[in-house]
């Protein structure tokens, strides 16, 4: 079936620095990528997302790039700061439904 | 601005009992969505309801139910809660015509002891 795989699970940055995280998926017919932040105690909320006609997207400090070929893609934050702080999760959509698959979550830490 | 609302934000039960969650979204969306979260295991999701009446197993519908009379209402059942079920649960809803943005209810955290 359908897989989506995150890493890291955890990841610790100075704020300022800049914060990576990657997702592969297994479905070459996925065609949406949604990125979640989830504060702790709150609900996900929609970050950012990119559809499989575009290579990049950017919305101030987050940016999103995709990789058909390799079937990943990567969520990049730059001048990190506290508030960053949050589980970020990405998904994948299943082809012919309105259904997403999502990967295990990413645990970023920011520290002043 | 959407909105999403669950029942309750805490809920504690016994090993057999009926546990009802209900999820209300308003801005007449078509999907709904019941999601199971878990540390190290992410969002998975036990059913879908992408109309009034229809449902689709999701990835761990085992030990679940879930009811959509009315568009704006998904509840999801569990029949004999067990201690396995001890989790934090989450509603989600949808527009549909094209995979898109889920909007996500505060979360359950459901304890069955």
């Amino acid at each position: 079936g359908e897989n989506v795989e995150q890493h890291p699970s955890t990841l610790s940055v100075q704020e300022g620095d800049s914060a990576v995280i990657k997702c592969t998926y297994s479905d070459s017919a996925s065609n949406y990528f949604p990125w979640y932040k989830q504060e702790l105690g709150k609900r996900p909320q929609l970050i950012i997302d990119i559809r499989s006609n575009v290579g990049e997207k950017k919305d101030q400090r987050i940016a999103v790039t995709l990789n058909k070929t390799a079937k990943h893609f990567s969520l990049h934050i730059t001048e990190t700061q506290p508030e960053d702080s949050a589980v970020y999760f990405c998904a994948a959509s299943i082809w012919g439904t309105d259904k997403l698959i999502f990967g295990t979550g990413t645990r970023l830490q920011v520290f002043p | 601005d959407v909105k999403v609302t669950q029942s309750s934000r805490y809920l504690v039960k016994r090993t057999g009992e009926k546990v009802f969650l209900e999820c209300v979204q308003d801005m007449d969306h078509e999907n709904m969505f019941w999601y199971r979260q878990d540390p190290g295991l992410g969002l998975r999701l036990i059913y879908f309801s992408y109309d009034v009446k229809m449902k689709e197993k999701g990835d761990i519908p085992e030990g679940y139910s879930v009811s959509r009379e009315k568009k704006e209402r998904f509840s999801l059942i569990l029949e004999s809660a067990s201690t396995n079920q001890t989790s934090m649960y989450l509603c989600a809803s949808s527009t549909t015509g094209t995979t898109d943005e889920q909007y996500f209810g505060p979360g359950t955290r459901l304890t069955v002891t």
